[in-house]
């Protein structure tokens, strides 16, 4: 009964580099959200993901940052020329159906950890 | 989304109840209360929600005041491996879960 999966759990770029970051959902979610939490601060929401469909994209950066949840395989967030200031734990969840109702619990991975130098 | 507030810390000796408060006066009719840990640097841990009545799972009771506007989470018997910040997040039917401070519970032997 896997949960959430994220890799790598650790990352290292320097700046300039891209870093790709990838989610596998729970088996049966077909929901992905990526968060964000830089150091001594609160996650915050970044992305939200169906198959092939961004829903809502309103907490991603406007340069620079992208994700995409193919028919098949995991979730990735790209992060392209990154900057010291990317430096953060990116965590991922998922869900069985959409946002509304109770039923929408999500659930969420391990966590990437992006250290740029 | 409603606001939540909730105490900065608290401590719990072990083997006793955590009852972590949380105020969420501008709740409305169809928002539910979640509560989530995350214990150091590890991915938030779901732990239980509920929209009126009071809810108990094998993790924790939720008490939801009648009025909606408080709620009170319950670790019956913490652990030293309870010491984690506490969540409690009002969601509507949106998409984001907005993690404010939280609550650092450390218990203590």
């Amino acid at each position: 009964n896997a949960g959430v999966m994220q890799n790598p759990r650790h990352l290292v770029r320097r700046r300039g580099q891209e870093a790709r970051l990838r989610c596998s959902p729970m088996k049966g979610h077909s929901h992905v959200y990526w968060y964000r939490q830089l150091p001594e601060e609160g996650l915050k929401f970044m992305v939200y993901l169906q198959k092939e469909n961004i829903i809502d994209e309103s907490g991603m950066p406007k340069e620079r940052f992208s994700a995409e949840f193919p028919k098949e395989g995991p979730s990735i967030l790209r992060i392209q020329q990154v900057v010291r200031g990317d430096s953060a734990a990116y965590f991922c969840a998922s869900s069985k159906r959409g946002a509304s109702g109770s039923t929408d619990t999500q659930y969420f991975g391990p966590g990437t950890r992006l250290t740029v130098l | 989304d409603a606001k939540t507030t909730q105490p900065p810390s608290m401590d719990c000796a072990e083997g006793r109840a955590a009852n972590l408060p949380c105020n969420h006066s501008t709740i409305s009719g169809n928002e539910y209360v979640y509560w989530y840990r995350q214990i150091h640097s590890q991915g938030p841990q779901y732990i239980i929600h509920g929209l009126k009545n009071n809810e108990t799972n094998e993790m924790a009771s939720l008490i939801i005041t009648e009025d909606r506007k408080s709620s009170t989470l319950i670790l019956p018997h913490a652990t030293l491996r309870d010491t984690a910040v506490y969540y409690c997040i009002v969601k509507n039917s949106g998409y984001a879960l907005n993690f404010g401070k939280g609550t650092s519970l450390l218990v203590t032997p």
